[in-house]
């Protein structure tokens, strides 16, 4: 079974800083899909980013960023030059059949 | 693009009545829809994974009887909760995957929800 473990539940960053939230998964598959979704308070979810398994490249989208390390199965997300609507829960989730998500990470960005 | 759409956003009901919930794909072909519950403060679970043309398939755990999923085209899926009571309260959520081998085929795009309190 693939199991998707967010450590942190809360985390809190400065305006302007950056801030790095961490993921584990589980899986004994080689080929997947692991992603990274922003639920703010209107609860719809929005893909940050995402990663393909075969590439050894980490994604990149703008601000966001993340540090895919396979042999470890961490994927850690990184959010740099925090603004105030960064401020939501951030959800990893990995990608088999539907999305298997962690228990998430809420964000506060302190102006 | 890849926008996906839920009806209604909210809705109160009497316990033992029935409840259908719509997920649409505004802008692209869906060949799969999945569903999820979010109890309050908690992660998503998902629920059932539906394809268009056959049945669901349902997560261990998950009632196939009390939970009516049918995905009868490519833009449209619907989950009924049957004899709905008090627990079955919760924030129920679609997403979408655009048919395999087009563009965002390997990402799930998420409908907005929908909040059931049953009373």
């Amino acid at each position: 079974a693939q199991t998707v473990t967010q450590s942190q539940p809360e985390m809190s960053v400065q305006e302007a800083e950056t801030v790095t939230l961490s993921c584990t998964y589980d899986t004994s598959e080689s080929d997947y899909y692991l992603f990274w979704y922003k639920q703010p308070p209107s609860r719809q979810m929005i893909l940050v980013i995402r990663q393909e398994a075969y590439k050894q490249q980490n994604a990149t989208e703008n601000r966001f960023s993340v540090n895919f390390q396979k042999a470890a199965k961490s994927f850690s997300l990184k959010i740099s030059d925090s603004q105030l609507g960064d401020a939501a829960m951030y959800f990893c989730a990995y990608r088999k059949e539907g999305m298997r998500f962690g228990a998430g990470t809420r964000l506060t960005v302190k102006p | 693009g890849a926008v996906v759409s839920q009806h209604p956003s909210w809705v109160i009901c009497k316990s033992g009545t029935s409840v259908k919930i719509e997920c649409r794909s505004l802008d692209f072909q869906a060949t799969t829809m999945f569903w999820y519950r979010q109890f309050p403060k908690q992660s998503l679970m998902l629920m059932a994974t539906s394809n268009e043309g056959s049945k669901a398939t349902y997560e261990q755990g998950v009632e196939k009887d009390k939970f009516l999923i049918n995905h009868a085209s490519l833009t449209l899926s619907t989950l009924t909760v049957t004899s709905a009571h008090p627990e079955d309260s919760s924030f129920y959520i679609c997403s979408a995957s655009p048919v395999a081998g087009g563009p965002g085929a390997d990402t799930q795009y998420f409908g907005p929800g929908t909040r059931l309190t049953v009373l």
